[in-house]
């Protein structure tokens, strides 16, 4: 059973317009959040995160919106350049429990010129 | 260097044979986390050090994975007698604590025939 749903494997976006890249969890317990970025080849690199006691974080051109009620997640560029097409890991940690993170599957965003 | 350093990038073992997997983490941070990430999903949780200290080991999928930090920096995971189905990209991160950004290096890719 998925504890961090990505369910969007691809999303395809035009350059200079607004990616939206969505999330949903399961575990009540996690309490914070975390977007990854990775290129082929290379480790994941870390983006921007937000806690549960936010309800959003801005990083220059990335946003992370977070809705707890929904147990729901969104990372929002924009504007959208070619060197943001990577994958997308979304992950989140709980306290007390495992001390590693829980990462989603993963959306591959393709940014178009 | 400033990074997550693993080695080897790549190693091809024979079904039955033990592999030996380095991570050299960034000078100074205490935790160090292994995943294994398999094809087309995102990295599952396998084991978590602070400092030489093995906290959580409940990732690991059988007693065939060992993993050991002896004196607190470079962590070895050990794989015995590997199977097909250990074949992914095993991932090394290391951060400050646990809520900090992890930094991942750029895996080591295991692939079992």
């Amino acid at each position: 059973d998925q504890q961090v749903k990505q369910n969007s494997p691809s999303l395809s976006v035009q350059e200079g317009r607004i990616s939206i890249l969505n999330c949903d969890y399961t575990n009540s317990m996690f309490d914070y959040f975390l977007w990854y970025k990775k290129y082929p080849a290379e480790g994941p690199t870390f983006l921007i995160s937000i806690s549960s006691i936010k309800d959003k974080n801005e990083d220059g051109r990335f946003t992370v919106f977070l809705n707890k009620s929904a147990k729901h997640l969104s990372l929002h560029i924009v504007p959208s350049q070619p060197g943001d097409s990577a994958v997308y890991f979304c992950a989140a940690s709980a306290p007390g429990g495992a001390d590693g993170l829980t990462f989603g599957k993963g959306t591959h965003l393709i940014i178009q010129p | 260097g400033a990074g997550v350093s693993q080695s080897p990038r790549y190693k091809v073992a024979k079904r039955g044979q033990d592999v030996a997997l380095r991570c050299d983490p960034i000078s100074g941070h205490v935790s160090l986390f292994w995943y294994q990430q398999a094809l087309g999903q995102g990295p599952e949780f396998l084991t978590y050090f602070q400092n030489e200290a093995q906290l959580d080991k409940s990732g690991l999928p059988s007693d065939r994975f060992f993993a050991e930090r002896p004196e607190g920096s470079v962590s070895t995971l050990k794989i015995q007698r590997t199977q097909q189905e250990d074949s992914a990209v095993y991932l090394c991160a290391s951060s400050l604590g646990r809520v900090t950004e992890a930094f991942f290096g750029q895996g080591t890719r295991l692939t079992v025939v």
